[in-house]
């Protein structure tokens, strides 16, 4: 099974609200990182947490770890219709050369 | 700097056929993934190869195969395709150095499989 999971698996917003999205992983990391893609294109990098930091924040971005439950949460302030996306949490299990993907969050802000 | 490039951008093929997929890393990016995305699955890891050694892959079936050029470009390849092979197939590049690095993404190559 895949290492990420994500709740929830869709969300809808109006647009000013904040998104919160949380992922759970399954065994040790190097970092965490958290990846947009925009109707079934290619997927673009939003931000990474290495394993020892427990908070960042980009823009309107805030992500946080918590290692010793193994999961992330992204958070989206102030969300706007272009936000509207799936959003996806990956992670690197020690070692291994390769990210394992969560399930994704579908996210839909109406404007 | 120019992007991942990966062609083609869609392909339709039956069942039974093969199909090669290419992509083109980042200029100076030494290390290329591949993933199959699905709408019930997924984004799948492939595998991933640098300097032309594959060092990880996935739970696919050796229908699925891969390579790596001198110059960083990778293809895959599907024989004996399936109809459960239809699925968006993206590849990202990365320095593959180790370590916390972020991952290029194409496009995508939409594979339909008849």
């Amino acid at each position: 099974s895949q290492q990420g999971e994500e709740d929830p698996q869709a969300l809808s917003i109006q647009e000013g609200e904040n998104a919160t999205m949380n992922c759970s992983y399954k065994t040790s990391i190097n970092n965490l990182q958290w990846y947009r893609q925009n109707s079934g294109r290619g997927l673009v990098h939003l931000i990474l947490i290495r394993s020892n930091e427990r908070e960042k924040h980009s823009g309107r971005l805030r992500v946080t770890l918590d290692t010793s439950k193994k999961s992330s949460s992204l958070l989206i302030t102030a969300s706007r219709a272009a936000d509207t996306a799936s959003y996806f949490c990956a992670t690197d299990p020690s070692g291994t050369y390769k990210y394992i993907f969560g399930t994704g969050t579908r996210l839909k802000v109406l404007a | 700097k120019a992007g991942v490039t990966q062609t083609p951008r869609y392909l339709i093929k039956t069942r039974g056929q093969q199909v090669t997929l290419s992509c083109s890393p980042i200029s100076g990016h030494r290390s290329v993934s591949w993933y199959q995305q699905t709408p019930g699955q997924g984004l799948q890891f492939l595998f991933e190869y640098f300097s032309e050694t594959q060092r990880n892959k996935g739970n696919f079936p050796g229908r699925f195969s891969g390579r790596q050029f001198s110059n960083s470009r990778s293809e895959m390849n599907v024989s004996t395709l399936e109809l459960g092979d239809s699925a968006l197939y993206l590849c990202a590049s990365s320095s593959g150095q180790g370590g916390s690095e972020k991952l290029f993404f194409g496009s995508g190559t939409q594979l339909s499989v008849l």
